[in-house]
């Protein structure tokens, strides 16, 4: 059965400040999703990672994809407070795409002024 | 373009009931997944749904059961509801594997059920 686990499960960083959420799975898969969720909102997605070495950025959040390692990481840089949310991977173990996702436990980030 | 909606937003029901859930997805995709969401957890998959049939199924008992139909909405329905169920209960859309352009599935706003 396929786990993904992140770590920190909680981190409160002060602005300005960098930090790295780390998310690791237990089987094979090529294809790795970062989502966002605001309380009482939904999944926003940040990024699809497809491929070994994949690195995708936007804004202050850069993501990472080893898959020989089953790692994936979502570095924060200069953190604002408008980053506070909690942050979740997901594997897709088909290798197809878009189908059985399945969820780290979460990262809930909070960016102290 | 309208992403994807659910509704309700929020349902109120007791212990034995049975409950239907419903989904319309973002404009131009086809296939349609249910995700469980309690609360301080990650989702966990329920089923997708891909020309009216059921593709995959997580680890959920049969007394979770769904539907899509022609015009790719779909719905999810739960009979003899326990107190365990309550949840947020989210729709994701997205184009079949074959044309999906490795594109991220697209989340609803989701249907908070609570169970008393």
């Amino acid at each position: 059965e396929l786990k993904v686990e992140q770590n920190p499960l909680f981190l409160s960083m002060q602005e300005g400040k960098n930090y790295t959420i780390y998310c690791n799975y237990s089987t094979t898969s090529d294809r790795l999703y970062w989502y966002r969720q605001d309380p009482g909102k939904s999944l926003e997605s940040l990024f699809v990672l497809l491929s070994n070495g994949a690195v995708k950025q936007e804004g202050r959040l850069m993501a990472s994809l080893d898959t020989k390692a089953r790692l994936s990481t979502l570095h924060i840089t200069a953190a604002v407070h408008d980053l506070s949310a909690t942050y979740f991977c997901a594997v897709d173990r088909t290798n197809f795409g878009n189908e059985k996702l399945t969820f780290g436990t979460g990262t809930r980030l909070t960016i102290i002024p | 373009d309208a992403g994807v909606t659910q509704s309700p937003t929020h349902l109120i029901k007791t212990r034995g009931q049975q409950v239907t859930l419903r989904c319309s997805p973002k404009s131009g995709h086809d296939t349609v997944s249910w995700y469980q969401q309690a609360l301080g957890q990650g989702p966990q998959f329920i089923f997708q749904y891909y020309e009216e049939e059921e593709r995959q199924r997580g680890n959920f008992p049969d007394r979770f059961s769904g539907h899509q139909f022609p015009n790719y909405s779909s719905e999810l329905n739960v009979n003899a509801l326990l107190l365990g169920d309550s949840a947020l209960y989210l729709c994701a859309s997205s184009r079949d594997r074959g044309r999906n352009g490795n594109q991220p599935q697209h989340f609803g706003d989701g249907t908070r059920l609570s169970i008393l």
